[in-house]
């Protein structure tokens, strides 16, 4: 029969164009953001964190922002490659050191 | 390689059964996280463990347990198992705790 599971927002794009792949938070009170990349078979990789007292942080060619009056996080990956193909995921830590995980989004690259 | 290792990699057994997932976090991490992955849940954090005690439980079910040992490997134990237990199992690791987390590979339950 056919399998359900779920439902992930997916973005494709042509090699070379820029990613921006979205997160909508829940918890107004997280005070630091993660983004992990998840390839097939593997577990989640850290990419790119910020602060809640931050709205911008860059690192190498990926460029997360966070806005805290709608609750939104995004992440901008240049130039994208093949190898960014992936799920990525966002995660907000609540309480001091409970972490909660979004759906993710399934990128595909176009070579 | 996140230097997380997790034991067993496949692991298929039946419902009702009881099953012990290992994980090793990376040298000096004193943080252990659990993590639940499947089809239609995405990835859900079931407990965390700092320094051999628990500092946090998400969305654990009263029939999974865990520890954290003095060595700091972890184990995650799953009784009577149901279909539904069906998942990828992760652990990850950090230096303390509510900072960057490093993810082992996974065990992959099936529940037959």
């Amino acid at each position: 029969g056919e399998s359900v599971g779920l439902h992930l927002p997916t973005l494709s794009v042509q090699e070379g164009d820029n990613s921006i792949i979205n997160c909508a938070y829940s918890n107004s009170a997280s005070d630091y953001f993660i983004w992990y990349k998840q390839e097939s078979g593997k577990g989640p990789q850290f990419i790119i964190d910020i602060r809640s007292n931050m709205d911008k942080r860059q690192g190498q060619r990926v460029t997360v922002l966070l806005n805290k009056t709608v609750k939104h996080l995004s992440l901008q990956i240049a130039a994208t490659q093949p190898g960014d193909s992936a799920v990525y995921f966002c995660a907000e830590r609540w309480a001091g050191n409970q972490f909660y995980f979004g759906t993710g989004t399934s990128l595909t690259v176009i070579p | 390689d996140s230097g997380v290792t997790q034991t067993p990699k496949h692991l298929i057994t039946a419902t009702g059964q009881r099953v012990t997932l290992r994980c090793s976090p990376r040298s000096g991490d004193l943080s252990v996280y659990w993590y639940q992955q499947s089809l239609d849940q995405g990835l859900q954090f079931l407990i965390q463990y700092y320094n051999g005690e628990e500092r946090a439980k998400g969305n654990i079910l009263e029939r999974f347990s865990a520890q954290q040992f003095p060595d700091l490997h972890s184990e995650l134990n799953l009784s009577s198992l149901e279909l539904g237990d069906s998942a990828l199992y992760f652990c990850a690791s950090s230096p303390q705790w509510g900072d960057e987390q490093f993810f082992g590979p996974g065990t992959r339950l099936t529940v037959l």
